[in-house]
């Protein structure tokens, strides 16, 4: 099956500071999303970026699908950024069938 | 516009046991996906419901089992609890057909099992 890597696996900033996650891929993707995961577990969808660029306030993802990678900007880091950060790729497997493969996660805690 | 939902928000079950977990659809979506996530670990597939009929599964026995309802609301079934089954289950629903899709999976806030 298709393997997700995400780097670095944890990642401590300094609230203001900038940072990149990164995700790489193994095989040719439908789709990619970014996710974050507050401390009690609900996952919440940051970006569905399959190419391109997008940008919402602070965060801004790019996907080079050509290249098998995204990354995920976070700027001007803040306390409540803190969580687990997780890409994931979607796979069409034909009859409407599609499911999304996570990496790891990369784990940010930003201090004051 | 209500959001996936699932119930409990916790559970705890011993070895052996059987446990049924419930998810609600964000209002619209039609297919359905359920998700293991171990402590430390990213969401695993474990199969996802369109239509009332099971639409593709990940690398799990099949003691887990699932059921959709004509509500779109959906059921987790795992049977012969085992002690790594502990875990965060995990709910998303999303809106088919696929072709030119642009929405999201959006998942529901989980349910925490632990088997002692």
């Amino acid at each position: 099956g298709i393997q997700v890597e995400q780097s670095p696996p944890d990642l401590i900033l300094q609230e203001g500071a900038n940072s990149t996650l990164r995700c790489n891929f193994s095989d040719s993707v439908n789709n990619l999303q970014w996710f974050h995961q507050n401390p009690w577990g609900q996952l919440i969808n940051l970006f569905y970026i399959p190419s391109g660029t997008k940008q919402n306030g602070r965060l801004s993802a790019t996907t080079v699908a050509t290249e098998r990678y995204s990354l995920l900007y976070i700027s001007s880091s803040q306390t409540t950024d803190s969580g687990v950060y997780f890409c994931a790729v979607e796979r069409y497997s034909g009859a409407g069938s599609y499911q999304l493969t996570f990496g790891k996660g990369t784990k940010l805690s930003v201090i004051p | 516009e209500t959001g996936v939902t699932q119930s409990p928000t916790h559970l705890i079950k011993t070895r052996g046991q059987q446990v049924t977990l419930r998810c609600s659809s964000q209002s619209g979506h039609n297919t359905v996906s359920w998700y293991q996530q171990a402590l430390g670990q990213g969401p695993q597939f474990i199969f996802q419901y369109y239509r009332e009929e099971e639409n593709g599964r990940g690398n799990f026995p099949p003691r887990f089992s699932g059921l959709q309802f004509p509500n779109y609301s959906s059921e987790l079934n795992v049977n012969a609890l085992e002690l790594d089954d502990s875990a965060l289950y995990l709910c998303a629903s999303s809106l088919v057909p696929l072709a030119e899709r642009t929405d999201t999976q959006c998942f529901g806030p989980g349910t925490r099992l632990t088997v002692l």
